[in-house]
């Protein structure tokens, strides 16, 4: 149990376009979900997080305009990247959490690869 | 500053023999610390959590000791296999009324046969 998947896995855009990033709970209703950049040979770093039917926080230095993050549902969070450009190229990791089962374990998904030409 | 670190060299070891890798944070008052493996291009997987209050946690191959005195967190696992090969990331959860993850800089382990 307590899957998370993403979609897409891999996605490559022109500069100046936007990309969404859907990121599911497929088991379990998921009562807050992560979004975390990793660039390579880095470790993971929150970028937000964000509760069903609310706003999500931001972590500091994260744009909000650019990363635009909604939270429709207890299964589904959606992250667009908007105006993309190159230096927005990293890999995009979603997590969920549940209010129930072992306390604040965060299950992820399987992350996408953003490549921004 | 706040700081979690990881050995960013890549552990080399051989098959049967146990691997320990370390985590040190420093101005941080964690409630808790978890550790996660992560295989090349996926999201993590969660392996083992330990509250601040808890010496050692162990699972099966694995144990994780907590020192909140030294500010430091030891991963071990124990016989080895060429499968354990992969990227360890530490990750403390600042305090109790958070539910954000701090994740280290990861240490690479590779097991050979």
């Amino acid at each position: 149990g307590a899957v998370v998947s993403q979609h897409p896995s891999r996605v490559i855009c022109k500069s100046g376009t936007s990309v969404k990033i859907e990121c599911r709970s497929l088991d379990f209703q998921a009562t807050t979900m992560f979004w975390y950049r990793q660039f390579p040979k880095q470790s993971l770093m929150l970028m937000a997080t964000s509760n069903e039917g609310s706003k999500a926080t931001y972590e500091q230095g994260v744009e909000k305009d650019k990363f635009l993050i909604n939270h429709a549902s207890l299964t589904l969070s959606t992250l667009t990247v908007t105006s993309a450009h190159p230096e927005d190229s990293s890999f995009y990791i979603c997590s969920a959490k549940t209010s129930l089962g072992l306390w604040n374990e965060q299950f992820f998904g399987p992350g996408t690869r953003l490549t921004v030409l | 500053s706040q700081k979690i670190e990881q050995n960013s060299e890549a552990l080399n070891i051989q098959e049967g023999k146990t691997a320990t890798l370390t985590c040190n944070y420093t101005n941080y008052s964690p409630a808790y610390l978890q550790w996660y493996r992560q295989d090349p291009g996926r999201g993590p997987v969660f392996l083992l959590l330990i509250r601040e209050n808890e010496k050692e946690k162990r699972k099966e191959r694995l144990k994780v000791t907590f020192d909140t005195t030294l500010k430091q967190s030891l991963f071990h696992i124990t016989a080895s296999q060429p499968a354990d090969s992969a990227t360890y990331l530490c990750a403390l959860v600042p305090s109790y009324n958070t539910d954000k993850l701090i994740f280290g800089t990861g240490t690479r382990l590779q097991v050979f046969p």
